[in-house]
Order: C-alpha cells, then sequence, then structure tokens
C-alpha cells in the first residue's frame, strides 16, 4: 500500500515568509508525528497527535511553529515569519495503533534565504 | 548532553568486513531501542527493534547492555549496500515519540 506521502518535496522561502508543509499519513495509522532534521543531526521531536488530538507540541522550537490535523487524519505543519534556523529537512510519520514501528514520509527540504 | 550519543564516524570498511556501532543513552528508564537506517537524502526506515536478551536478523546483530546503558550493532560480511547512516533510537520518557542519535556514518568500499 501508499507510504507516508509530504508535500511539497522541496521549499525554498525568503526570510519573514509563512510556509505550510503538508503530512499523508499511512491509512489507518492514528498515531502522526513530525520530526525536525538538521544537517547531519538525527531528528528532533516537534509533535505528536493521536486522531485530531495534539497530545504533545513539547518540541516545537517556538511559537512560529503550528500544527494541525483536523480530521484526524492529513497534518499541516505550519510556521510564520520563518527564520535561517527554521532550515531543516521536516519529516512526517505515523505509526499504526499496535505500534511501535514509525514510518517515515520523505521529507520537505525548506531552505530559508 | 545528548539522550541518545554516537559516534558519527565516518566508518570506512571493505566489503566482507565485520563492523560494530555503539551508541549510549541517558534515561535508565528507557524501555524501547532501535536501530534505524538512513540512505542519503532519504528517510529513516527501521532496520530492527532491540530487545534485552539481544537478537539477530541475518547479517545484523542488536545487543543492549541495560547496567551500562549502551546498545550495539554490528554487521557481518559487510556489503556495499550497507553503506547509509545508522541511527540509534531510543524512546522517549512519553513512551511514543522517538530520541535520535546522531547517527553513525558506514561506507562500505569495493
Amino acid at each position: 500500500g501508499a507510504g507516508v506521502s509530504q508535500s511539497p518535496r522541496y521549499k525554498v522561502a525568503k526570510r519573514g515568509q509563512d510556509v505550510a508543509l503538508r503530512c499523508d499519513p499511512i491509512s489507518g495509522h492514528v498515531s502522526l508525528f513530525w520530526y525536525q532534521q538538521a544537517l547531519g543531526q538525527g531528528p528532533e521531536f516537534l509533535t505528536y497527535f493521536q486522531n485530531e488530538a495534539q497530545l504533545d507540541k513539547s518540541g516545537l522550537p517556538s511559537d512560529r511553529f503550528f500544527a494541525e490535523r483536523p480530521e484526524g487524519s492529513v497534518s499541516t505543519l505550519k510556521i510564520q515569519r520563518t527564520q535561517q534556523e527554521d532550515s531543516a529537512v521536516y519529516l512526517c510519520a505515523s505509526s499504526p495503533p499496535q505500534g511501535p514501528e514509525q514510518f517515515f514520509g520523505p521529507g520537505t527540504r525548506l531552505t530559508v534565504l | 548532553r545528548k539522550e541518545v550519543e554516537q559516534d558519527p564516524g565516518p566508518f570506512n570498511v571493505p566489503e566482507g568486513a565485520t563492523v560494530a556501532f555503539n551508541c549510549t543513552y541517558s534515561n535508565s528508564a528507557s524501555q524501547s531501542f532501535f536501530w534505524y537506517r538512513q540512505d542519503c537524502r532519504k528517510e529513516p526506515k527501521l532496520l530492527m527493534s532491540v530487545y534485552s536478551s539481544g537478537n539477530e536478523d541475518g547479517r545484523f546483530t542488536a545487543q543492549l547492555n541495560r547496567a551500562s546503558q549502551y546498545i550495539s550493532l554490528l554487521i557481518r560480511d559487510s556489503k556495499l549496500s550497507d553503506s547509509a547512516t545508522y541511527l540509534c533510537v531510543v524512546y522517549r520518557d512519553s513512551g511514543y515519540a522517538l530520541n535520535f542519535g546522531k547517527g553513525t556514518s558506514l561506507l562500505v568500499t569495493p
């Protein structure tokens, strides 16, 4: 079946612009995660949804970052007033109810100029 | 201090060699451990879970030492296709999100 998909795959933004990154999890996966991966680093946890409920947003680096999953399927990560330090790959992952493996999407590579 | 520490390498080994990676974790209450593999500019993919008794999957063996809080991955008879970054992963306190190490880069050469 289809895996986790993310769009766009690449995004270039000017500093100060708002961006929206989309994640389509695997059908039937109730858990959805966002991670940020800077160059040469491992992924860092940003936020977690169980269905439409955002249960943990402790990893969001600032209040410029906002995530939603209104119908419990597709999720959007929004970054307002982007800064150069936001440049990274943003990975979305989903996992089935029985867990624990997380399946990752291909990521969105964000470059802020 | 990061919760999961790995030697970033790179490890350059010839085909057929045996190579071992270690990682240490700081939270003694951690219960679940994994190795993920990440190819260049690709997403991480689960390689194997790590069980207390140690486990093997073909050429790959994972070990957990709870007393010393370290995890190891052994790759025997390395193949060119094993070239990738290997990420050591521990479940966060929450029990659902993952803590990743920086990754160890492996290059297998002909």
